[in-house]
């Protein structure tokens, strides 16, 4: 089946660690997007790439890293200079001028 | 930037009608977008607009008026599965996203 697959579905940090989620699609989707849902409110774009090997800031990137080596994966690293991470993290890819479609999202907890 | 404003909290009866609205300010206005979120849940694509007009899709209807900034979501025979989130969501021409806070719409039997 096709689709946007995120790992893991829950996470915990530890304080000072780095931590990677995943965001993988078989879509053939040449743009993904990583957003941040604090509770309440609404999603707010952390980073996003059009194309391979290329990426940008979105409104909320410190602390945030990420990379696009390969098409169908767009991989989110939390750094430990992000001092509040907790929150539910959404992946989404778009298929030319359609819609973004998410993944099921990661929630990451502070231990 | 974005300006995006949509209701806190909206109930409705089973059955009922229900508008969400959403007003927004943008430079570079590429489509709206409705989504539903449920609890602990991704959003789910609802409907598109990106000319003037009212777009229906089953019990889902969304209109869009450029000139005013503005769009609602209606709802119609609402049942107790609608019960969810719904997010009003500005495209720019960059095809950036920017999302309201959401609308919590709770269905009453």
């Amino acid at each position: 089946d096709g689709g946007i697959t995120q790992s893991p579905k829950y996470l915990f940090r530890k304080e000072g660690q780095n931590v990677t989620l995943s965001c993988e699609q078989n879509l053939n989707h040449d743009a993904m997007y990583w957003y941040r849902q604090d509770p309440g409110q609404g999603l707010r774009l952390i980073y996003y790439s059009q194309i391979v090997n290329d990426f940008q800031k979105g409104d909320i990137a410190e602390g945030y890293s990420v990379s696009r080596e390969k098409k169908e994966s767009f991989p989110l690293t939390v750094t430990s200079a992000q001092k509040n991470p907790t929150a539910f993290y959404l992946c989404a890819s778009r298929p030319g001028n359609q819609p973004q479609h998410f993944g099921d999202g990661t929630r990451l907890s502070i231990l | 930037g974005q300006n995006i404003d949509q209701p806190t909290e909206m109930t409705a009866t089973e059955g009922a009608i229900v508008q969400i609205n959403c007003t927004y300010q943008t430079s570079g206005f590429n489509g709206l977008f409705w989504y539903q979120q449920h609890a602990g849940e991704a959003p789910t694509f609802l409907s598109y607009n990106v000319l003037d007009g009212l777009e229906e899709k089953g019990r889902f209807s969304s209109f869009l008026s450029r000139s005013k900034g503005y769009s609602y979501l209606l709802l119609k025979e609402l049942q107790m599965k609608d019960s969810a989130s719904y997010l009003c969501a500005v495209r720019e021409r960059d095809y950036k996203l920017s999302f309201g806070a959401g609308t919590t719409v709770t269905v009453r039997a």
